[in-house]
């Protein structure tokens, strides 16, 4: 079956814009997580969602940085007045959330921001 | 909170076993997790373990839990040009409902022919 996607696969962005970065995560896997990976900091936790509860907020680096998941299944990563310290990969990764909870990871999305 | 750590570099002969170390901190149930990237790529499940577990095995791939020192391995058997990648070691603590996962920095394994 299909695995979970990311759009788009790479994105360059000038310091200030905004950027939206979106997630599609396994068919009937219920949790969604986003993940960063930068030089600097290796991978790092960003918000998770599980079913129609209140999503996990606690990694988001500043109050530039939201995400929503809609119907459930297709998620945005919205980064406000971007930075250069944001340049990182942007990694999606879903779950079933009943059995182990394994985590399955997009391919991810590079940004730069110059 | 949880902190995961590895050795960054290992380099390895072709059809030799790699070893890769880590250790993590966490004291409560987990999952321990082996994650394989290689370069422009995502997250590739490589295997996993639960704390209560000491071996499992998996064709090439053999993790060993020391639940005592907190320190697991992944050992690849026969190892190949192809399994150069980077390897991440991640925990995910059984007694957060965030189930987020925890990585260490990676290791890098480089294969030499």
């Amino acid at each position: 079956g299909a695995g979970v996607s990311q759009s788009p696969s790479n994105k360059v962005t000038e310091k200030g814009k905004d950027v939206e970065l979106r997630c599609d995560p396994i068919s009937g896997h219920t949790a969604l997580y986003w993940y960063r990976q930068s030089l600097g900091q290796g991978l790092e936790f960003l918000i998770y969602f599980q079913g129609n509860s209140a999503p996990d907020k606690s990694g988001l680096p500043s109050d530039r940085f939201s995400a929503e998941r809609t119907g459930g299944s297709v998620s945005t990563l919205t980064i406000q007045r971007t930075q250069q310290e944001d340049s990182a990969v942007y990694l999606c990764a879903s779950s079933h959330r009943v059995n182990t909870d394994t985590q399955y990871f997009g391919p991810g999305t590079r940004l730069t921001v110059l | 909170g949880e902190d995961v750590e590895q050795s960054l570099f290992l380099s390895v002969r072709e059809g030799d076993s790699s070893v890769i170390n880590c250790t993590y901190t966490d004291s409560s149930s987990t999952y321990l997790y082996w994650y394989k990237q290689e370069p422009g790529a995502g997250l590739q499940l490589l295997t996993y373990i639960f704390s209560n577990m000491d071996m499992k095995q998996d064709q090439r791939l053999t993790v060993l839990l020391n639940k005592k020192d907190k320190h697991l391995s992944l050992r690849i058997a026969d190892t190949q040009t192809g399994d150069s990648a980077i390897y991440f070691c991640a925990e995910a603590p059984m007694d957060t409902g965030r189930r987020a996962l925890t990585f260490g920095s990676g290791t890098r394994l480089q294969v030499q022919p």
